[in-house]
């Protein structure tokens, strides 16, 4: 069954760095574009970030342009988010989640258990 | 902007609930709906305004089409209790949004 597998959650403080990783298993990794979305406590959901299936293409929110970086690795069927320049309105559970069959079309029909990042000094 | 009304809506079970979405501009038939309960991921209930994602039940059901949505639970089961979001996918480069959430309450 499909399994999405974040990890690299925590507390650090405004300005620094963390690097969020989603390790998938048992569907075809390389075919699907993934995406990151975030959902600050108690709050809606918020796309950050999709990378094409090969990673030729990535995209962001604004509200993260030039911070985060979106990349995978095909041959270790893991997805990466590495935040930069965090601030406390990033706090938030961070999701990764996979593509349906659309390419582009945001439609995501498996999510991880989500992995909460808390910007705190 | 997609804004989702109403923002509660307190039902029975086996009442019938018709939850809104509305698009500033059209979206032609490019929206989803997703269900989240309290500690989970979320889960995709429809794509394309109406097609049922694998697994979905029946009695989940969406309709319309540039800027006006519905999502329809026909008859409430007490597992159907939950936050419903919609969402669309704007221009190119793409940007996804999300809209604020419709919660289901029992009664």
């Amino acid at each position: 069954q499909v399994q999405l597998v974040e990890s690299g959650g925590g507390v650090v403080q405004p300005g620094k760095s963390l690097r969020l990783s989603c390790v998938a298993s048992g569907f075809s990794f390389s075919d699907y574009g993934m995406y990151w979305v975030r959902q600050a406590p108690g709050k809606g959901l918020e796309w950050v970030a999709v990378i094409s299936y090969d990673g030729s293409s990535k995209f962001y929110a604004d509200s993260v342009k030039g911070r985060f970086t979106i990349s995978r690795d095909n041959s270790k069927n893991t997805l990466s988010l590495q935040m930069t320049s965090l601030r406390e309105d990033d706090t938030a559970f961070y999701y990764c989640a996979k593509e349906s069959a659309d390419f582009w079309s945001g439609y995501c029909d498996y999510w991880g258990q989500g992995a909460l990042v808390t910007v705190s000094s | 902007v997609l804004t989702q009304s109403p923002a509660t809506l307190s039902l029975s079970p086996g009442e019938r609930a018709a939850l809104s979405c509305r698009a500033r501009q059209s979206v032609s038939r490019h929206l989803a709906w997703y269900q989240q309960k309290p500690g989970q991921a979320p889960r995709l209930l429809i794509y394309d305004a109406s097609i049922r994602a694998t697994g979905i039940p029946a009695r989940f059901s969406g309709s319309g089409s540039g800027t006006d949505f519905t999502l329809t639970i026909s008859s409430l089961e007490p597992e159907d209790f939950a936050v419903y979001y919609c969402q669309r996918r704007r221009g190119w480069p793409p940007q996804y949004t999300f809209g604020p959430g419709t919660k289901v309450n029992i009664k």
